[in-house]
């Protein structure tokens, strides 16, 4: 199956500070999710982004399809920003399967 | 975004007893659901898809008469877990979308724990 890996995987930073996350896959996709788990457990989609680039506030994302990576950014952090950051992909070939990396554990000090 | 709601959030059951999980979609039809399960600080494992209609179709290694899923409708799917023991005891998720080529959205998880 598709392999999913993201770096780094823990992530400490000082509120302000500015950041990249990243998502490698093995395979062509079909689609691909960023998500924040919050301390509660709950999953938030942050972007839904099989290629090309969004923003939404602090938060952007891209997604180089042809070179099987998407990348996080995330500015101006906040302590709110604590979580875990999953990226998830569905492997081309029709299963539509979200397949989870290991996630990047990001801790914002105030 | 839509909204996937997931209950009970957090059970706690005998050793031997039965526990079932409900994830309904509130604002769209989701021809398909997945059940995932999260050990601490590990990320999601596929459990099983589930198609409205049909048979759910599992992941190898999942017991699936120990984890009963049930799609009955396009905005309810169950996940019943049989004869629990405290190996049993987990994070379970579920997720669903409108169709294969969609967002994904998620409940926000069950909290099991087996005495």
């Amino acid at each position: 199956g598709i392999q999913v890996e993201q770096s780094p995987p823990d992530l400490i930073l000082q509120e302000g500070a500015n950041s990249t996350l990243r998502c490698n896959f093995s395979d062509s996709v079909n689609n691909l999710q960023w998500f924040h788990q919050n301390p509660w457990g709950q999953l938030i989609n942050l972007f839904y982004i099989p290629s090309g680039t969004k923003q939404n506030g602090r938060l952007s994302a891209t997604t180089v399809a042809t070179e099987r990576y998407s990348l996080l950014y995330i500015s101006s952090s906040q302590t709110t920003d604590s979580g875990v950051y999953f990226c998830a992909v569905d492997a081309s070939g029709g299963s539509y399967i979200p397949t989870f990396g290991r996630g990047t554990s990001l801790i914002v000090h105030p | 975004g839509a909204v996937v709601s997931q209950h009970p959030s957090r059970v706690i059951c005998k050793s031997g007893t039965s526990v079932k999980i409900e994830c309904r979609s509130l604002d769209f039809q989701a021809t398909t659901m997945f059940w995932y399960r999260q050990f601490p600080k590990q990320s999601l494992m596929l459990m099983a898809t589930s198609n409205e209609g049909s048979k759910a179709t599992y992941e190898q290694g999942v017991e699936k008469d120990k984890f009963l899923i049930n799609h009955a409708s396009l905005t309810l799917s169950t996940l019943t877990v049989t004869s629990a023991h405290p190996e049993d005891s987990s994070f379970y998720i579920c997720s669903a979308r409108w169709t294969p080529n969609t967002e994904a959205f998620f409940g926000q998880g069950t909290r099991l724990t087996v005495v």
